[in-house]
């Protein structure tokens, strides 16, 4: 069964800073992996999908990096701002089929300091 | 476009009433899904469908009920609510093919609380 970890659960930082989030998966056989923010009260808005060929995705000041073999993703936030505080979620896909069950991690509360 | 609307956004029920979570899409999205989203708990599937006429069980399907007639609609069912359905119910779409397949849009949630 797969099981997707986030670390850390909680992050401060002061506005202006470099940060990456992290996201573990057991099972390296997967299709895609997508990372989502969710800010408090609202539902999830994607950000990045990085499908299973490839190694990074890019947008503004957000990378994705994907490392099958060892299971890892990493979410970079350049120069973060108070409008980045959110929580922050990756989920995979499995790679028996592109259309069903996804699995979420728990998420990593970020709140950048002005 | 609008996305993927979903409606009720708030929702007290009592104990052993029923009750209907209503998601529509305009994307032309094969594939739509109900999630729920507990404190602490992370997101659990509840059931999904991967076209009209078609739908499966996801991991915490007992208490729920889904049809899918149409690609746009996907209603969620609840029948004789009980406290542990208290939650926020999130409904999302994705497409079965092209550049992006998988990529999920999700709805702005349900809160719905069961007294």
């Amino acid at each position: 069964k797969q099981e997707v970890t986030q670390i850390p659960a909680a992050l401060s930082v002061p506005e202006g800073e470099n940060l990456v989030l992290n996201c573990s998966f057991t099972d390296s056989a997967i299709y895609n992996l997508q990372w989502f923010r969710q800010d408090p009260g609202k539902g999830l808005t994607s950000l990045l999908l990085i499908q299973s060929s490839q190694r990074e995705q890019t947008s503004g000041r957000l990378n994705a990096s994907l490392d099958k073999s060892s299971g890892r993703s990493t979410l970079y936030i350049a120069a973060s701002q108070p409008g980045d505080s959110a929580t922050y979620l990756c989920a995979v896909r499995p790679a028996e089929t592109s259309g069903s069950r996804l699995t979420f991690g728990e998420g990593t509360q970020l709140t950048v300091n002005p | 476009n609008a996305g993927v609307t979903q409606t009720p956004k708030f929702r007290i029920l009592k104990i052993g009433q029923s009750m209907t979570l209503q998601c529509t899409q305009d994307m032309n999205h094969n594939y739509m899904y109900w999630y729920r989203q507990d404190p602490g708990m992370g997101l659990k599937l509840i059931y999904y469908s991967v076209g009209a006429g078609i739908t499966d069980k996801g991991e915490v399907p007992n208490g729920y009920n889904v049809s899918r007639s149409t690609t746009e609609d996907f209603p969620l069912r609840l029948e004789l609510a009980a406290p542990s359905q208290t939650s926020v119910y999130f409904c999302a779409s994705s497409l079965r093919t092209g550049p992006n397949t998988g990529e999920l849009f999700f709805g702005e949630g349900s809160r719905l609380t069961v007294l």
